[in-house]
């Protein structure tokens, strides 16, 4: 049964960098067939997916994010991680990790997620 | 991008009622969808993919239909669990969006 789970900072200042870590139990980033993604929702809001990245390294992101966010894997650890910044008080919002499943070459859903975790850019 | 367009945008029906949620995509996105199942305080939860197939452990009263641009979730006979928030996704091509959500209430 694979886990995630979401750690990093509650709090960030504006213009610095949110950085967050997705933990994965049960299963392994550095095998194929699955993509590990980011996904916000602000508070009250619907859900914008940020971007994901394969075991290969391969990253895709939301080109309204792209300029200012980078996924990547920690293969020692079974983690990947997020670092999105110069935020603001728009990047206030719960942040999931999640597992997207594939069957062959095609992506399915996001069939695992983490609890998410609330990030608040403030001073 | 595609925009996905959910109706309707909240609903509240009886225990025993038939659910119907459309989705409807601003282009053609084949069979590409998702539908997820989001209660307070949780992370969403797969409940079928490729517009019809039901994730494991999904209970069968829920069911998928469409392609194209125009997409069911169909909730067979409401039980007091179903409550929450259901989220459209399409998965065709990047970036992936998801549709604006609809709360259903049990009455």
């Amino acid at each position: 049964q694979v886990q995630l789970q979401e750690s990093g900072p509650g709090l960030v200042k504006p213009s610095q960098t949110l950085s967050l870590t997705c933990t994965v139990s049960g299963g392994s980033v550095n095998s194929g067939g699955y993509y590990w993604s980011w996904i916000r929702q602000h508070p009250g809001k619907g859900l914008e997916w940020i971007g994901y990245i394969y075991y290969s390294g391969d990253t895709w992101y939301n080109p309204s994010l792209k300029s200012r966010v980078a996924i990547s894997t920690d293969t020692s650890k079974n983690q990947f991680s997020l670092r999105l910044n110069s935020v603001t008080a728009a990047d206030t919002a719960v942040y999931y990790c999640a597992r997207v499943s594939t069957t062959g070459t095609t992506l399915n859903g996001f069939d695992v997620w983490g609890q998410g975790t609330m990030v608040t850019v403030s001073s | 991008d595609i925009q996905m367009t959910q109706s309707p945008s909240s609903l509240s029906a009886s225990v025993g009622d038939r659910v119907t949620i459309t989705c409807r995509a601003s282009q053609s996105i084949s069979r590409y969808l998702n539908w997820y199942q989001q209660k307070p305080g949780e992370a969403p939860k797969l409940l079928i993919y490729g517009a019809s197939t039901l994730q494991t452990g999904v209970p069968l009263g829920f069911s998928g239909s469409g392609s194209g641009t125009d997409f069911t979730l169909t909730i067979t006979s409401l039980q007091p669990e179903d409550f929450g928030t259901y989220w459209c996704q399409q998965s065709y091509s990047v970036p992936w969006t998801f549709g604006q959500g609809t709360t259903v209430e049990i009455k």
